[in-house]
């Protein structure tokens, strides 16, 4: 079992739907996630961490369900823009900023 | 502008001849890393660095070697690459204690090893 995994899509959504996507993690000592943000061969960049309480930022908002292992990230009112890769990344223990695992990511296609 | 610099960008090689991958951050970051990226695999971590002359293996680290003389600079050496080795590889720098830890990424470089 991988140990961060994501739906590859694509999930072709029309601009303006709600669109939410699921990664399941393995580890249950995992202490940290976040999503990250690819456009088609560019580099990966922070788009949001996930805190317990979940948060949102924007159009954006992250959720973390400890119990079932996975995060969740919706957006709403998709913009063409949106249209990316949408990389989970997990901290593995015993913490510390050298061990992301990545997933191998979901892609949005956001149509007008 | 802050930013972390690879090259070359793109590569074309073949089998067994030494190639070196540069990597630069102008933030001052303690910590480097190099990933590949695979479809359908996402970013495997082959090395990383916790300060000058301190690395250490990630998940993917047979093939490679890496360096840290200073701390701008990671470079990523394949001895004698192997087709296997074609890949999208990506140098991240971050700086300790700062949450949530966000790794900035170079932007990326296609290596092709026929």
């Amino acid at each position: 079992r991988k140990e961060v995994e994501q739906d590859p899509g694509p999930f072709n959504v029309p601009e303006g739907a709600t669109v939410a996507f699921n990664c399941t993690y393995s580890n249950s000592a995992s202490q940290s996630f976040f999503w990250y943000r690819q456009d088609c061969r560019k580099e990966p960049k922070l788009l949001m961490s996930v805190y317990s309480s979940g948060n949102e930022d924007g159009r954006f908002t992250a959720q973390l369900n400890r119990a079932s292992q996975y995060i969740s990230l919706l957006i709403r009112d998709s913009k063409l823009s949106d249209s990316a890769t949408y990389l989970c990344v997990v901290e593995l223990p015993p913490g510390g900023y050298n061990k992301l695992i990545f997933g191998a990511g979901t892609r949005l296609a956001v149509h007008p | 502008e802050a930013q972390v610099t690879q090259n070359p960008r793109y590569l074309i090689t073949v089998t067994g001849k030494k190639l070196t991958v540069t990597c630069s951050q102008n933030m001052n970051h303690e910590y480097m890393s190099w990933y590949r990226q695979d479809p359908g695999l996402g970013l495997r971590q082959i090395y990383y660095s916790m300060n000058v002359e301190v690395t250490d293996k990630g998940d993917v680290p047979e093939g490679y070697k890496v360096s840290r003389k200073e701390k701008r600079n990671f470079p990523l050496i394949l001895e004698s690459p192997s087709p296997n080795q074609t890949s999208l590889y990506f140098c991240a720098s971050s700086s300790p204690g700062r949450l949530p830890y966000e790794q900035y990424f170079g932007p990326g470089t296609r290596l092709t090893v026929t």
